[in-house]
């Protein structure tokens, strides 16, 4: 399995809350990539980044914001949770570039927001 | 717009079947086709993958098979198994290191 870790792997939270979820590579992967899965619609990109400090925006990154201050770690933060949001969220990492390397998933954040 | 449309969204094979599994894509700047295979709990696993220079691929027991003038792929799972059964999903991206487009996903059921 590729050196992914994502924390925590499960979170029950209030509407209105900040939420900041983490995802850890050991593989020194240029590319890292948060997605959703939700039911019925597969996996959506929320954000990714190509480098320290250079992220872009997904298909659903409204409500959503990311960080990546070095190589191994890029966060997802929720500024203020809505229920619209409990979801299972996967992190993912490439190396040169997804059409040249496969995209490797973490096992995936399962968060609830009541 | 859904970019990457797969179907059927459920599929019950018995054991020892083929499972078939078809996308179809829009954009015409796709060239990078992979799939994915993810059981409860766990993250998705790349499959096997294929780019539109050729017209299949073949890993084991699992095939692709390609259409570029329909804007098509599939897998293909021959001799299906119980160890199977999990969600398959298809995606697609362009050169030039964007991001995947995931289809919807389809539940396969291996049944002895």
């Amino acid at each position: 399995d590729a050196g992914i870790t994502q924390s925590p792997r499960h979170k029950v939270t209030e509407t209105g809350t900040p939420v900041t979820l983490r995802c850890h590579q050991t593989e020194n992967h240029r590319y890292m990539y948060w997605y959703r899965q939700d039911p019925g619609h597969g996996l959506r990109l929320i954000h990714y980044s190509y480098g320290v400090k250079d992220t872009d925006k997904g298909e659903v990154s409204d409500g959503y914001s990311v960080s990546r201050s070095k190589t191994e770690d890029f966060l997802l933060t929720l500024e203020s949770a809505t229920s619209s949001q409990t979801s299972v969220y996967f992190c993912a990492i490439s190396n040169t570039g997804p059409d040249d390397q496969p995209q490797h998933f973490g096992d995936g954040t399962r968060l609830s927001i009541l | 717009q859904q970019q990457v449309k797969q179907s059927p969204q459920s599929l019950i094979v018995q054991k020892g079947g083929i499972s078939i599994i078809n996308c179809a894509y829009e954009n015409t700047a796709f060239d990078y086709f992979p799939w994915y295979q993810q059981f409860p709990g766990k993250g998705p696993a790349l499959l096997i993958a294929i780019r539109p220079d050729v017209s299949e691929k073949k890993e084991g027991r699992f095939t692709i098979s390609f259409n570029k003038s329909a804007k098509q792929f599939s897998l293909h799972i021959m001799d299906s198994q119980p160890g199977d059964s999990a969600t398959y999903f298809c995606a697609a991206s362009k050169s030039g290191n964007t991001p995947l487009v995931f289809g919807k996903g389809t539940r396969l059921s291996v049944i002895a």
